[in-house]
């Protein structure tokens, strides 16, 4: 069964500072993966997806993540934080049929 | 853009009332989903449907059923409603059944409170 951990319910960075949100996978084979992002009062949106090719994944608001299958991680990151950026977010995982799993969460706090 | 449109954003009801959660997709999608959504436990998904009149049970269905007459709407369906179903819910769909590389695009929830 595939499953995906995220480390960290809540993390804590700097105006300025680098964002690293960290998940990993486990999976029986070759994973898609995902990062939604869910501002409050809001659904989820799609931040990035890697399904083949390049392992540097770059997606929206200048954050991307990378696939390494030797770590079975797929952690994100954003070299400058903003204000914005405040947000919680899910690392996902899809298997056949389409049900997409979804991490716990990590909630992203950006200290001014 | 694809756009899911849960029916309301906010709903209040009484312990023991039958509930109807609506969303409709407006990008002729086959696949859509209800969740749910609760702090420290993640998205939890409840139903689930390929098809139009086709369901199929998530991981957590009891006291959930669902409901799907036409392609583009999707609705939950609380039988008789507990304090426990108190939560965000979710409705998401996906194109094209088998290609498990298309994301799921998400309405912006429905809070429900059981009273």
């Amino acid at each position: 069964a595939q499953s995906v951990t995220q480390l960290g319910s809540h993390v804590s960075v700097s105006e300025g500072a680098l964002v690293l949100l960290r998940c990993n996978y486990s999976s029986s084979v070759p994973p898609y993966l995902f990062w939604y992002v869910q501002y409050p009062n809001q659904g989820l949106q799609l931040l990035l997806k890697y399904t083949t090719g390049a392992t540097l994944v770059k997606g929206i608001n200048g954050f991307e993540a990378e696939f390494k299958k030797s770590e079975t991680s797929f952690h994100l990151t954003k070299p400058s934080a903003h204000m914005s950026d405040a947000a919680e977010y899910f690392c996902a995982v899809s298997k056949i049929g389409d049900k997409i799993i979804f991490g716990k969460g990590t909630r992203l706090h950006i200290l001014p | 853009d694809v756009k899911v449109t849960q029916s309301s954003r906010y709903l209040v009801k009484r312990t023991g009332e039958k509930v109807f959660l609506e969303c409709v997709q407006d990008m002729d999608h086959e696949n859509m989903f209800w969740y749910r959504q609760d702090p420290g436990l993640g998205l939890r998904l409840i139903y689930f449907s390929y098809d139009v009149k086709m369901k199929e049970k998530g991981d957590i269905p009891e006291g959930y059923s669902v409901s799907r007459e036409k392609k583009e709407r999707f609705s939950l369906i609380l039988e008789s409603a507990s304090t426990n179903q108190t939560s965000m819910y979710l409705c998401a769909s996906s194109s094209t059944p088998g290609t498990p590389n298309q994301p799921q695009h998400f309405g912006d929830g429905t809070r429900l409170s059981i009273l």
